[in-house]
C-alpha cells in the first residue's frame, strides 16, 4: 500500500473550515483514500474514503487531486469536539482483508 | 448502527496472570475482526486478523502464543494476554468489517486499556 505523508499538527479556529492535507504521490490505480480519527482514549472513527472523485458525507469531504498524488479532508465549520488525530490511509482496492495501516497522523487542535 | 464493543474498559492484572479482552459487533456480522496495540503517543499497530472460524493471521513480530485470538463466531473475537508483564501494558483496541460490506470501512470498538503491575 502507498505511504502518506501527513502535517504532524494544526490549529484550527472554532467554526472556521479545518483543512487537513494528505500527500500520497506513490498511490496506484486500484487504491484508495481512507480517512479515520481518534479522539483522545478512543477508538478510531471511519470519516469518509475516496478513489479518484471527491466525496462528500455528513461529517466531511474530501477533495482529492486529479494526480490523485494528494487530498485534503475538510471539514467545513470545525467544532471543539473534533480535536482529534486525523488519520490519512491508503489501502488497495482487491485486498482481501482490508488491513489499515495506520501512520502518525494530523493532530487538530480546534481552538474557541 | 455498526457499533463494535470491547470488554472490559479497562483492567490491571498482576504480572504472570493472563486476561481476556472480548470485542464484539452489537448490530452486524462481522467476517473479519482485527486487534491493535496503541502505546502512549503513538499510532494504533495492528497485531492481527481474525476471521471467523479460521486461525488469525499475525502481524511481524506479534508472538501468536502470548497473544492468542479466537473468532468462534460472526459477532465475537477474544484476545487473550497470556502470562503478561509490564511490558504488555497498553490499550487494545478492536475493530470490525461487516459481513458482505465491499469497502474496507472498518468499525472501532473502544478499546481497553491493560495495566499490568
Amino acid at each position: 500500500d502507498a505511504k502518506t505523508t501527513q502535517p504532524t499538527s494544526m490549529d484550527c479556529a472554532e467554526g472556521r473550515a479545518a483543512n487537513l492535507p494528505c500527500n500520497h504521490s506513490t498511490i496506484s490505480g486500484n487504491e484508495y483514500v481512507y480517512w479515520y480519527r481518534q479522539i483522545h482514549s478512543q477508538g478510531p472513527q471511519y470519516i469518509i474514503h475516496g478513489l479518484k472523485n471527491n466525496e462528500t458525507n455528513e461529517m466531511a469531504s474530501l477533495i482529492i487531486t486529479e494526480d490523485r498524488k494528494s487530498s485534503t479532508l475538510i471539514l467545513p465549520h470545525a467544532t471543539l469536539r473534533d480535536t482529534a488525530v486525523y488519520y490519512c490511509i491508503v489501502i488497495a482496492g482487491g485486498t482481501s482483508y482490508g488491513k489499515l495501516t495506520f501512520g502518525q497522523g494530523t493532530i487538530l487542535t480546534v481552538h474557541p | 448502527g455498526a457499533v463494535v464493543s470491547q470488554h472490559p474498559s479497562w483492567v490491571i492484572c498482576k504480572s504472570g496472570t493472563s486476561v481476556k479482552i472480548e470485542c464484539r459487533s452489537l448490530d452486524f456480522q462481522a467476517t473479519t475482526m482485527f486487534w491493535y496495540r496503541q502505546f502512549p503517543k503513538q499510532s494504533l499497530m495492528l497485531m492481527a486478523t481474525s476471521n471467523e472460524g479460521s486461525k488469525a493471521t499475525y502481524e511481524q513480530g506479534v508472538e501468536k502464543d502470548k497473544f492468542l485470538i479466537n473468532h468462534a463466531s460472526l459477532t465475537l473475537s477474544t484476545l487473550t494476554v497470556t502470562s503478561a508483564h509490564p511490558e504488555d501494558s497498553s490499550f487494545y483496541i478492536c475493530s470490525a468489517r461487516e459481513r458482505d460490506n465491499w469497502s474496507y470501512e472498518q468499525y472501532f470498538g473502544p478499546g481497553t486499556r491493560l495495566t499490568v503491575t
